[in-house]
């Protein structure tokens, strides 16, 4: 596809359990970006790969967070025992490396609500 | 740390008027990138316009435009002849440029926008 491809669209969970959130970027893309958008909080950003390294992973919330890219591709946001306030939009963006005027090219998200 | 603070939780416009969204920032940076973002119920970001710090002319696109106010830390964008279309969360967001690339956003906390027939 043409577009950033996220997966599913939406998922609901029970307290306690795992999820995995893909994000497919656009090909050729070398940058790719998650970010967590909760209602009253606003955009939060959670990590940068760059190629199938994370050099910016401040953004975790917590060791319940852990994402992987692989083959400089598809990325996997993994979250273990959630929790009601992991409840948010997911959204992946990525990009071109190279200079500063390529902009970030966002998926759909994926809308997680914990039970 | 940077902060980006939209006043406006809210706004509405007729179709065919002008509006203005307000943006403020708090920086220490010197070279940066500011952006609005339009985010329909598809839930997927849009670029809608962005400006680099060191430009002192306004960016402008099409019926979109913005009102950079460095000194001011000020970034406001003006709609002209509002469309049904532009209805939409609109989200404003500071870049700093660095070394890594990493196109790390700090966003407000958005304006929903509403036009009306």
């Amino acid at each position: 596809g043409a577009g950033v491809s996220q997966s599913p669209s939406n998922k609901v969970t029970e307290k306690g359990k795992d999820v995995e959130l893909r994000c497919d970027p656009i090909s050729g893309h070398t940058a790719l970006y998650w970010y967590r958008q909760s209602l009253g909080q606003g955009l939060e950003f959670l990590i940068y790969f760059q190629g199938n390294s994370a050099p910016d992973k401040s953004g975790l919330p917590s060791d319940r967070f852990s994402a992987e890219r692989t083959g400089g591709s598809v990325s996997t946001l993994t979250i273990q025992r959630t929790q009601q306030e992991d409840s948010a939009v997911y959204l992946c963006a990525s990009s071109l490396q190279r200079g500063w005027d390529s902009p970030l090219h966002f998926g759909n998200g994926t809308r997680l609500t914990v039970t | 740390a940077q902060t980006v603070t939209q006043s406006q939780p809210e706004m509405s416009v007729q179709e065919a008027e002008t509006v203005t969204l307000s943006c403020t920032y708090d920086t220490s940076e010197n070279n940066y990138y500011l952006f609005w973002y339009k985010q329909p119920p598809s839930r997927q970001m849009i670029l809608v316009i962005r400006q680099e710090a060191y430009k002192q002319q306004n960016a402008t696109e099409n019926r979109f435009s913005v009102n950079f106010q460095k000194a001011a830390k000020s970034f406001s964008l003006k709609i002209s002849d509002s469309q049904l279309g532009d209805t939409a969360m609109y989200f404003c967001a500071f870049m700093k440029l660095n070394a890594g690339n990493n196109r790390k956003l700090i966003w407000g906390l958005g304006t929903s926008l509403a036009v009306n027939p």
